[in-house]
């Protein structure tokens, strides 16, 4: 049982490159997140999917496009990376309802030059 | 809108004393509030929720967190600090609707000295 994971590990990218930050969990949750994590300011939703087939923008989703490719996977895409993308990325799951906890990936760990 | 805060960026210890990490917070309606710990270069781990029900709440490796309505709080405690409690530590909120989402507080480093 992995829980949740993320690939790749860590990546470079130049300005204007474009790449997909790849997310699955295996505890058949419904309900998967995008956050970025940047010193000093918590973790911020990028977005999330309720359900299978449902994406949704969360507070800060411009420069950002999601997937749900299935239940078990939630990709993030960045078309056209900038420099403020640099920052810790991190996917999560849950069960539906609102009173559950969410598990977390290890995180992916962007620089944009 | 919903907010969460943390006052203390950094909360200092000695190893064996009491710890608290404040947490206090603003949602419409009944919260629903949660305490994560995050170790370096590691994802978010769950600590401990609050639902409903009794004001204090029992989670993992000794911690504890109690929910007072009237101020607004669901600070992080621990009887007696190990120095592997050193972590950063995070509060989140999120309203009793199915579509709320959770709003996490700046975070708190916890420094638990031998």
């Amino acid at each position: 049982n992995a829980g949740v994971t993320q690939t790749p590990k860590f990546q470079v990218l130049k300005t204007g490159q474009s790449m997909t930050l790849q997310c699955a969990q295996d505890m058949n949750h419904n309900s998967m997140y995008w956050y970025r994590q940047d010193p000093g300011m918590g973790l911020r939703l990028i977005y999330y999917s309720a359900s299978e087939g449902t994406t949704d923008k969360g507070e800060v989703p411009n420069g950002y496009n999601v997937s749900r490719l299935n239940k078990r996977e939630f990709s993030l895409r960045l078309e056209s990376a900038a420099p403020s993308q640099t920052s810790v990325y991190f996917c999560a799951s849950s069960e539906s309802a609102p009173y559950n906890e969410q598990f977390f990936g290890p995180g992916t760990r962007l620089t944009v030059l | 809108a919903q907010s969460v805060a943390q006052p203390e960026d950094q909360v200092n210890v000695a190893e064996g004393n009491p710890l608290t990490v404040k947490c206090t917070y603003s949602v419409s309606g009944n919260p629903y509030l949660f305490w994560y710990v995050q170790y370096p270069n590691r994802g978010l781990q769950f600590l401990l929720k609050y639902i409903t029900g009794d004001n204090l709440v029992k989670g993992s490796y000794g911690f504890e967190a109690e929910f007072n309505k009237s101020q607004t709080s669901f600070h992080l405690k621990k009887p007696s600090a190990l120095v592997s409690d050193s972590a950063l530590y995070f509060c989140a909120v999120r309203p009793n609707t199915n579509a709320g989402k959770s709003t996490f507080g700046d975070g708190t480093t916890l420094t638990v000295k031998p």
